[in-house]
């Protein structure tokens, strides 16, 4: 079985600092991780995703994330955040193969303050 | 390209009653997959498609079906409908073939989702 945490329901932050929002996950075999982004009334928008290869993946908006097998993260990043940032963070895992079956985290509610 | 599109955007049906929900992928993606969104339970897969073939299963009961036509677009039904049913169902399209870095795995893109309403 797979899962996702998302350990802080909401992330406060102020215009211009760096931004974190948390996800660690837990699956058997190689895992391929993603972070989506959704606004009001819209549905889930692609920041980034980690298949293989380097363990920190940029992304869309200026978004990165940090993929760290040892402590099973995969935090996402952004050095200077902006108010429009402000949404719901969602992280998801699958394993490798071709099934698309993503577990999704409970999702980060990320707010900039200006 | 245009995007992952679903009709219709608002539903309000009664409990006993069904649904059916539609879901047209990108244009060249085969692979269609669907999911609940819900304040208590979150995001759940439901069921993903790919060339008309059902390829999984969430964990939902059988009153949640779907399939897929030869278009690639997808339906999704609920018959028998519950109290707990309200949720918004989203669509997400994926292409098939190989991704990068040789892994076989694409993003999945969504659409803007069904909000479903049960009185």
């Amino acid at each position: 079985a797979q899962s996702v945490a998302q350990p802080e329901d909401q992330v406060n932050v102020a215009e211009g600092n760096p931004l974190t929002v948390k996800c660690t996950y837990s699956v058997s075999g190689n895992p391929y991780l993603f972070w989506y982004v959704q606004y009001p009334n819209r549905g889930l928008q692609f920041l980034l995703k980690y298949i293989t290869g380097d363990n920190l993946v940029k992304g869309s908006y200026g978004f990165e994330a940090e993929f760290n097998k040892s402590q099973t993260s995969f935090h996402l990043k952004k050095p200077s955040a902006l108010v429009s940032d402000s949404a719901l963070y969602f992280c998801a895992v699958t394993i490798s193969g071709s099934a698309r079956q993503l577990t999704f985290g409970s999702g980060t509610q990320l707010t900039v303050l200006p | 390209k245009a995007g992952v599109t679903q009709t219709p955007r608002y539903l309000i049906k009664t409990r006993g009653q069904q649904v059916t929900l539609s879901c047209s992928p990108i244009s060249g993606h085969r692979s269609v997959s669907w999911y609940q969104q819900t304040p208590g339970q979150g995001l759940q897969f439901l069921f993903e498609y790919f060339s008309e073939t059902q390829r999984n299963k969430g964990n939902f009961p059988g009153r949640f079906s779907g399939r897929q036509f030869s278009n690639s677009r997808s339906e999704m039904n609920v018959s028998t409908l519950e109290l707990g049913d309200s949720a918004l169902y989203l669509c997400a399209s994926s292409s098939s073939g190989r991704g990068l870095a040789g892994s076989s795995y694409n993003e999945q893109f969504f659409g803007p989702g069904t909000r479903l309403t049960v009185l």
